[in-house]
This record gives structure tokens, C-alpha cells and sequence, in this order.
């Protein structure tokens, strides 16, 4: 299994400001996935996070609102920006090693709350 | 469309009670992968499962066994002689090979299981 880590683990933040969440594995890994969590409610794709390109954003989700980079095969970020109360939200990190390997592994999440 | 349905939003049971959590998926794909994920109150996403659409025999690890139904598009999780530590929220999800999202999960709306003493 990969370990991955997330910071920060929940933070409280001010509207119109923006976060950063950074996601770390413990290895090399092909696919990074943004996830939300609303309170109560299941997991929703943000996006795909491709090492060296463009993240591929689901519907609902644009890269001004929710920009994500992947510098390498082992990291990336989830940057939510403008915050509003409506992004209150966890967010997690998961990982894809690829080929036949399909588990997909989950960070701690990062508990966001936008007062 | 939703792809996974859980119907049951919340289930309540007494310790040492059998029971099994539904799990519906809707897709057209011939290839694709069925998960159960745990999240207890922590909040940390623990996977159980995973079932490639190829492989139908049922999978039993302790007291959790897995009944996969291509026939009924059904992936149902059964929890025998449940304990406290079983209280969490359960999802199922699906992952299509014919995706644009890169094998990326839909995840059913969970289950909300409570155990009780």
C-alpha cells in the first residue's frame, strides 16, 4: 500500500482567502486524485492530477477556483482560493500506482472550515 | 446519473448482529473495478476491497465477506457478528476503465453503520 500524508490537516480560514494543501507519497505513483467531502455528504472528484500536465477537472470544478499541481511523481497540490463558507469541506488526497494495480489509497484528509 | 446507489443511508444494529450493507452500480464498461471503503468517526478513508468485474467468486477476509452479482449489478458487504468498532460510514465505489478521470472512483452516497452494545 502507499502512505500518504497531508498538511495542513485542517485549518480555519477567513473568506476571500485562499489555501494551499499540500499531498506527499511515499512513492512513485502515475495517478493523483483531488477529492471533496461536504459535511455528511460522499466523496466528490475535483480532479486528475497528471505529473507534468494539466490537471483534468470534473464538471462543476474549474482550475481558477481549485488550482492543482503535480511538480512529480510523488507530490502535488490542491490550492482553494477565494474561499467562501461553502468550501468547508474535506479534502483529500488519493493515489494510483498504475498499470495493474488498481487500490487506490487515501491521505488523512485536510479539514477546511471558512468562517 | 448516479452510478453507485447505497439505499441504505443508516443502519443500527446490536453487537454480535449479522449485516450487510447494498451496493448497486450502474456502467457500461465490460472492464471495471468495484471498492468498499470504512471511514470511521476519525475520518480517515481505509480501504477494504477491491473487485475486478472479471472475478464474480465471493471473498471472505474474517468477519467481512463480499458478495459480488453481475447479474444485479450488486456488490453487497456483509458484516458477521458485528462489533463497536465496526461503527463508521461505509462506501462502495466503482472505477471505469473508460473514463476520462483516470480510473478515478464514484463513490455510492455510504452507508452510516452504528453498532451498538
Amino acid at each position: 500500500s502507499a502512505v500518504i500524508s497531508q498538511k495542513p490537516s485542517r485549518d480555519i480560514c477567513q473568506r476571500g482567502t485562499s489555501l494551499t494543501i499540500q499531498c506527499q507519497v511515499d512513492s512513485q505513483v502515475t495517478m493523483m486524485f483531488w477529492y471533496r467531502q461536504q459535511p455528511g455528504q460522499s466523496l466528490t472528484l475535483i480532479a486528475t492530477a497528471n505529473q507534468g500536465s494539466e490537471a483534468t477537472y470534473e464538471s462543476g470544478f474549474v482550475i481558477d477556483k481549485f488550482p492543482i499541481s503535480r511538480p512529480n511523481l510523488t507530490f502535488s497540490t490542491l490550492t482553494v482560493s477565494n474561499m467562501s463558507p461553502e468550501d468547508s469541506s474535506i479534502y483529500l488526497c488519493s493515489a494510483r500506482r498504475g498499470g495493474s494495480s488498481y487500490e487506490q489509497y487515501f491521505g488523512p484528509g485536510t479539514r477546511l472550515t471558512v468562517t | 446519473a448516479q452510478k453507485v446507489t447505497q439505499a441504505q443511508t443508516e443502519i443500527s444494529v446490536v453487537e454480535k448482529e449479522d449485516v450487510t450493507l447494498d451496493c448497486v452500480y450502474e456502467t457500461r464498461d465490460t472492464t471495471y473495478y468495484l471498492f468498499w471503503y470504512k471511514q470511521p468517526p476519525s475520518g480517515e478513508l481505509v480501504f477494504l476491497i477491491r473487485r475486478n468485474s472479471f472475478d464474480e467468486q465471493n471473498e471472505i477476509s474474517g468477519r467481512y465477506s463480499w458478495n459480488f452479482q453481475k447479474s444485479t449489478s450488486s456488490f453487497n458487504f456483509t458484516i458477521t457478528a458485528s462489533q463497536v468498532v465496526d461503527s463508521a460510514v461505509y462506501f462502495c465505489a466503482l472505477s471505469e476503465t473508460n473514463s476520462n478521470s483516470g480510473y478515478a472512483l464514484n463513490f455510492g452516497k455510504g452507508t452510516s453503520l452504528l453498532v451498538t452494545p
